[in-house]
């Protein structure tokens, strides 16, 4: 149980698009999403928290208007990368958080198989 | 300082013997912490969880906490070459995972 998914696995577009990533938790509720992003060689960082029907809470130093979540459901998360630029390129991850199976902690983030976005 | 600290390895360990990971944490009120596992390009797998002082085991996979040291190690032991692969200390707190910045361990065989 507890299986998070992400579409597309790997992207790559052109400087000045934007693209959008998916996170779906597949068989349970996640009442909290959370995006990180995963520079080469180093650890996951933060980028926001979005409950469902709320609005996202960003990391100090992530852009707003440059990273749009939306969390309008219980199973799906989208981050949307404005105007992406090679800096932006990375790992991109998303985790859920919800009613926990059976042997988990309540506090356990179930983490998706990552985006990997390559701005040319 | 950084909230959780690492030492990024590499960290070489023969197969059979224990592998040993060390963490510590600057922030005294920490409560949980989590280790997680991740091979190259993929996303993080939870090993385990502790938020008690003491030893806690899970089949091969042992976590310590010491809250007094502001400290967290895995041991691993019988080490596979399997068990090749980036070891994250990850404290839970306001809500959050903060991740170290793991520790690279390569099972020779």
């Amino acid at each position: 149980g507890a299986v998070v998914s992400q579409h597309p696995s790997w992207v790559i577009c052109k400087s000045g698009t934007s693209v959008k990533i998916e996170c779906r938790s597949l068989d349970f509720q996640a009442t909290t999403m959370f995006w990180y992003r995963q520079f080469p060689k180093q650890s996951l960082m933060l980028m926001a928290t979005s409950n469902e029907g709320s609005k996202a809470t960003y990391e100090q130093g992530v852009e707003k208007d440059k990273f749009l979540i939306n969390h309008a459901s219980l199973t799906l998360s989208t981050l949307t990368v404005t105007s992406a630029h090679p800096e932006d390129s990375s790992f991109y991850i998303c985790s859920a958080r919800g009613n926990p199976p059976p042997g988990h902690s309540y506090n356990e983030q179930f983490f998706g198989p990552g985006t990997r976005l390559t701005v040319l | 300082q950084k909230e959780v600290e690492q030492n990024s390895g590499p960290l070489s360990v023969p197969e059979g013997a224990i592998a040993s990971l060390n963490c510590t944490y600057s922030d005294r009120g920490s409560q949980s912490f989590f280790w997680y596992r991740q091979y190259s390009g993929k996303s993080p797998e939870l090993i385990m969880f502790i938020y008690s002082n003491g030893d806690k085991e899970d089949g091969r996979f042992t976590a310590q906490l010491n809250k007094a040291s502001q400290y967290v190690s895995l041991l691993i032991r019988d080490s596979q070459p399997s068990d090749s692969a980036t070891y994250l200390c990850v404290r839970f707190g306001n809500e959050k995972l903060t991740f170290g910045t793991g520790t690279r361990l390569t099972i020779i065989p």
